[in-house]
């Protein structure tokens, strides 16, 4: 099946770590995506990528960081730089104008 | 800047209702406008793509449409069911390439048996 995978569901860490969340996609997309959403609020854009080796920071990218190595593969990393990190992470990809979701991280940050 | 907003932020309806959920953006120079769905704690489902050039889109019980001149879209849900609850978000592309994408905060939906 075609689709997006993100891992893990839920993460857990301690303030002042950095943690990496996963995305990988089987869709062949080249856009890839990673976006923030926090309780009453729209999706933020965090990063995103139009080719391998190539990404742009979107509107909230301070304490984060990406990488592109592989067509399928848009690892975010959460940085202890980050002042808010807990949230829900939700990772998207695109062919075109329309966008397709992952089933998103949940990080708590303690 | 352009700015996406929903109202009602939440609503409640008995099976079977019509509703029409709004989306309203201040800057009408959008590509697109695409509505999801997303249940707690899961990702977001693709319902309704339109583009800049249609008006409206359909599929199944869902009806889109589009008004680029007064910054507004609505959802309309017919015979609406309990499995249509979840919140329903709308999202307008800047630009023909999909890179930057502006969220409204969603509509909280309840369809109660």
């Amino acid at each position: 099946d075609g689709g997006i995978t993100q891992s893990p569901k839920y993460l857990f860490r301690k303030e002042g770590q950095n943690v990496t969340l996963s995305c990988e996609q089987n869709l062949n997309h080249d856009a890839m995506y990673w976006y923030r959403q926090d309780p009453g609020q729209g999706l933020r854009l965090i990063y995103y990528s139009q080719i391998v080796n190539d990404f742009q920071k979107g509107d909230i990218a301070e304490g984060y960081s990406v990488s592109r190595e592989k067509k399928e593969s848009f690892p975010l990393t959460v940085t202890s730089a980050q002042k808010n990190p807990t949230a829900f992470y939700l990772c998207a990809s695109s062919r075109g104008v329309e966008q397709y979701f992952g089933p998103g991280t949940r990080l708590t940050v303690t | 800047k352009q700015e996406v907003t929903q109202i009602p932020a939440a609503l409640s309806v008995p099976e079977g209702e019509n509703l029409v959920l709004n989306c309203s953006f201040t800057d009408s120079a959008i590509y697109n406008l695409q509505w999801f769905r997303q249940d707690p704690g899961k990702g977001l489902t693709s319902l309704l793509l339109i583009q800049s050039s249609q008006r409206e889109q359909t599929s199944g019980r869902l009806n889109a449409s589009l008004d680029k001149s007064s910054g507004r879209s609505t959802l309309y849900i017919a015979a609406s069911q309990p499995g249509d609850s979840a919140t329903y978000l709308c999202a307008v592309y800047r630009d023909n390439y999909g890179q930057n994408f502006v969220f409204g905060p969603g509509t909280r939906l309840s369809v109660l048996p």
